[in-house]
């Protein structure tokens, strides 16, 4: 059990455009979820928290326009990068604490954006 | 504000040999402790936690770690390593606060080579 899965796990996209990611606790309701950001042979940086029907809290240097998270269900929350640059290019991964322990992170399997 | 702090970028290590890879962590109430491997490319194992209670904590793959709250460091040990052993190892911190678990704060993480 406790299995998080992410939507694409690859995305190449136009410099401008608007990108998707999803993350769904796939066998348990996650009231809180979280978003990291790794650049390449980097360490993993969190992004923002995400609470289920609520506002994302975001750390501070993250731009909340550019990152939009929605955290929409008990399964489900999605980071949307709005007008991707290359610099936006990463690996974003997502974890759920598993409600309502809430004391141990199941990650997913990354995405990793590339713009052009 | 909460830290960790991995000393080895690199470390390299025979087959079979022992292996301990050093955390220090800063956290300003009791923390969670975690250790983490990934491969080129690939999402984050849990090797092992540790929430309370027994200071040695075991973990899968042989891996051990030892939490010591007087050195505030939580340092991780394999007896006799395996090639397939070769990854980025990260040690991670976090904790609750409110009603639910907080986002992790990962050290910089300790590339491991295993020589033939």
């Amino acid at each position: 059990g406790a299995v998080v899965s992410q939507h694409p796990s690859r995305v190449i996209c136009k410099s401008g455009t608007s990108v998707k990611i999803e993350c769904r606790s796939l066998d348990f309701q996650a009231t809180t979820m979280f978003w990291y950001r790794q650049f390449p042979k980097q360490s993993l940086m969190l992004m923002a928290t995400s609470n289920e029907g609520s506002k994302a809290t975001y750390e501070q240097g993250v731009e909340k326009d550019k990152f939009l998270i929605n955290h929409a269900s008990l399964t489900l929350s999605t980071l949307t990068v709005t007008s991707a640059h290359p610099e936006d290019s990463s690996f974003y991964i997502c974890s759920a604490a598993r409600d309502p322990l809430g004391d141990e992170q199941f990650f997913g399997p990354g995405t990793r954006l590339t713009v052009l | 504000a909460q830290s960790v702090t991995q000393p080895d970028i690199h470390i390299t290590v025979s087959e079979g040999a022992s292996l301990e890879l050093r955390c220090n962590y800063s956290y300003g109430a009791t923390p969670y402790l975690f250790w983490y491997v990934q491969s080129p490319g690939q999402g984050l194992q849990l090797l092992l936690k540790y929430f309370s209670g027994d200071t040695l904590v075991q973990g899968i793959k042989g891996f051990e770690a030892e939490f010591k709250r007087s050195q505030s460091s939580f340092n991780l040990r394999k007896p006799s390593v395996h090639w397939s052993d070769a990854a980025e190892y990260f040690c991670a911190v976090g904790g609750r606060s409110g009603g639910g678990a907080d986002g992790l704060t990962f050290g910089k993480g300790t590339h491991l080579i295993i020589q033939p």
